[in-house]
């Protein structure tokens, strides 16, 4: 069993390039959600997936696109990557919205 | 708009000593407060309390819910070099299926 993982957990792009963090989660949760934190600005929720076949924005969902592909996965791209996405995200599920959060190990971006 | 504070920012303290973390809100429509302690890398969960779950204890760890107050406090007892982290604390605004975190709380417990 092991929980929610993240890939990649470590990118370096150029501005401008793509790119798109996979999330997987083995614990059946209806619900998942991506986060980036930042330095100073705690977690900002980027977008959720309340069930499978639905997702919602959240606080900062410019620049991002997800894609609940099943159950299990909930992917986050970033299409056209700016310094100002640097940061660390962070995939999480709960078996029911709002829920307590398992969350996956991050993935450190930097957009140079 | 939905707000979660957190206080203080940080905090340094001794190995032994007693702390206490504050976490006040603004939410409509009040369901839950969880906290969540984060070491080098994702936060783990630590408590949940709701309206009928207002206290919670694990170990040297406890939380209290203030309903009237808004707000809730992490107890932590007798602290230990592995308590230093950043303690996350979140509540569900209204009826949306998310989270909102305060910024933490970044607790070190030196020698």
């Amino acid at each position: 069993n092991a929980g929610v993982t993240q890939t990649p957990k470590f990118q370096v792009l150029k501005t401008g390039q793509s790119m798109t963090l996979q999330c997987a989660q083995d614990m059946n949760h209806n619900s998942m959600y991506w986060y980036r934190q930042d330095p100073g600005m705690g977690l900002r929720l980027i977008y959720y997936s309340a069930s499978e076949g639905t997702t919602d924005k959240g606080e900062v969902p410019n620049g991002y696109n997800v894609s609940r592909l099943n159950k299990r996965e909930f992917s986050l791209r970033l299409e056209s990557a700016a310094p100002s996405q640097t940061s660390v995200y962070f995939c999480a599920s709960s078996e029911r919205a709002s829920g307590a959060g398992h969350f996956g190990p991050g993935t450190r971006l930097t957009v140079t | 708009e939905d707000k979660v504070v957190q206080s203080p920012l940080s905090l340094v303290v001794h190995e032994g000593d007693t702390v206490t973390l504050n976490c006040s809100y603004e939410v409509t429509n009040f369901r839950s407060l969880l906290w969540y302690k984060q070491e080098k890398k994702a936060p783990t969960f630590l408590f949940m309390l709701t309206s009928s779950g207002i206290e919670k204890k694990s170990g040297r760890l406890s939380s209290i819910l203030d309903k009237k107050e808004l707000s809730s406090i992490l107890n932590i007892t007798a602290t230990q070099t592995g308590d230093s982290a950043i303690y996350l604390c979140a509540v569900p605004p209204g009826t949306a299926s998310k989270l909102t975190f305060g910024t933490g709380t970044r607790l070190q417990v030196t020698l």
